[in-house]
C-alpha cells in the first residue's frame, strides 16, 4: 500500500534561518507531489506541484522554493524565513489521474519567531 | 476556471442529529470527480467520500452520503447520527477527470467548520 511520509511534526525557527522540509511516498512510482500551506482555519493554498523528477511548478510567488531530486521526495525550502511563512505546511501526493483524490501527509507545523 | 464554493463557514449539529454542508462547483467539464476532505483538530486531512460525475447514483460512506445535483453543480455532504468524533473542517474539493499532466489539480472549496455539541 502506499504511504507518505512527512518531516518534522513541528518546527521553530528564527527569522532569517533556513528552512528545510522533506516528503517522501511509498508503494507507487511517478506520482504527483504537492506542498500546500494552511493558515489557522484557514483554507488550503497550493505552494508547489510537481509531475515529476525535477518538474516544480509554482503557484504563487514567495520566499519558498520546492525541489524534487527523485521520483517520490519532495523537498520543500527556503533560503531565509520571514514571519510571514509561519503556518501550517501539508505534503500530498496522488495518481495523475483525475479519478483519484490526494493523499496528504500529516503535516508540519512551522513557527518562525 | 473551475471555481468550489462553500458558502457556510461554521455549521453545529447536536450529538445523534443529521447536519447537511453545502458545496457548489462551476465548471464546463463532463468528465470530473468531487471529493469531501475532513480535517479534525490533528489537522490531518482525510478523505471521507468521492463521487464520479458520471454516475447518477450518490455515493455513501457508512453516516456520510452525498447528495449530488449535477444539473444544478451541488455536491452536498450529509452525516448522519453525528458524532463528536465527526467535529472537524469539512473541505469539498473537485478535479477533472481523466487527464494527466500539471493542470489536473484538485481544487478546493474554502471550508466549513463542523462543531458537534454533547
Amino acid at each position: 500500500s502506499q504511504t507518505i511520509h512527512q518531516w518534522p511534526a513541528t518546527l521553530v525557527q528564527p527569522v532569517g534561518s533556513p528552512l528545510s522540509l522533506e516528503c517522501t511516498v511509498e508503494g507507487t512510482s511517478n506520482p504527483n507531489l504537492y506542498w500546500y500551506r494552511q493558515a489557522a482555519g484557514r483554507g488550503l493554498q497550493l505552494l508547489f506541484y510537481s509531475v515529476g523528477i525535477g518538474q516544480i511548478s509554482s503557484e504563487v510567488p514567495q520566499n519558498l522554493s520546492a525541489s524534487r531530486p527523485q521520483d517520490r521526495q519532495f523537498i520543500l525550502s527556503s533560503k531565509k524565513l520571514l514571519l510571514s511563512d509561519s503556518g501550517f505546511y501539508l505534503c500530498a501526493w496522488s495518481k495523475p489521474r483525475g479519478r483519484y483524490g490526494y493523499t496528504f501527509g500529516s503535516g508540519t507545523r512551522l513557527t518562525v519567531v | 476556471a473551475q471555481t468550489v464554493t462553500q458558502s457556510q463557514p461554521e455549521m453545529s449539529v447536536q450529538e445523534a442529529e443529521t447536519v447537511t454542508l453545502s458545496c457548489t462547483y462551476d465548471t464546463s467539464e463532463s468528465d470530473y470527480y468531487l471529493f469531501w476532505y475532513k480535517q479534525p483538530p490533528s489537522r490531518q486531512m482525510i478523505l471521507v467520500i468521492r463521487q464520479e460525475a458520471y454516475k447518477q447514483q450518490n455515493a455513501t460512506e457508512n453516516r456520510f452520503s452525498v447528495n449530488f445535483q449535477k444539473a444544478a453543480k451541488s455536491f452536498s455532504l450529509k452525516i448522519s447520527d453525528s458524532q463528536l468524533g465527526d467535529a472537524a473542517m469539512y473541505f469539498c474539493a473537485y478535479r477533472r477527470g481523466n487527464y494527466g499532466g500539471a493542470t489536473n489539480k484538485l481544487i478546493f472549496g474554502t471550508g466549513t467548520l463542523l462543531a458537534v455539541q454533547p
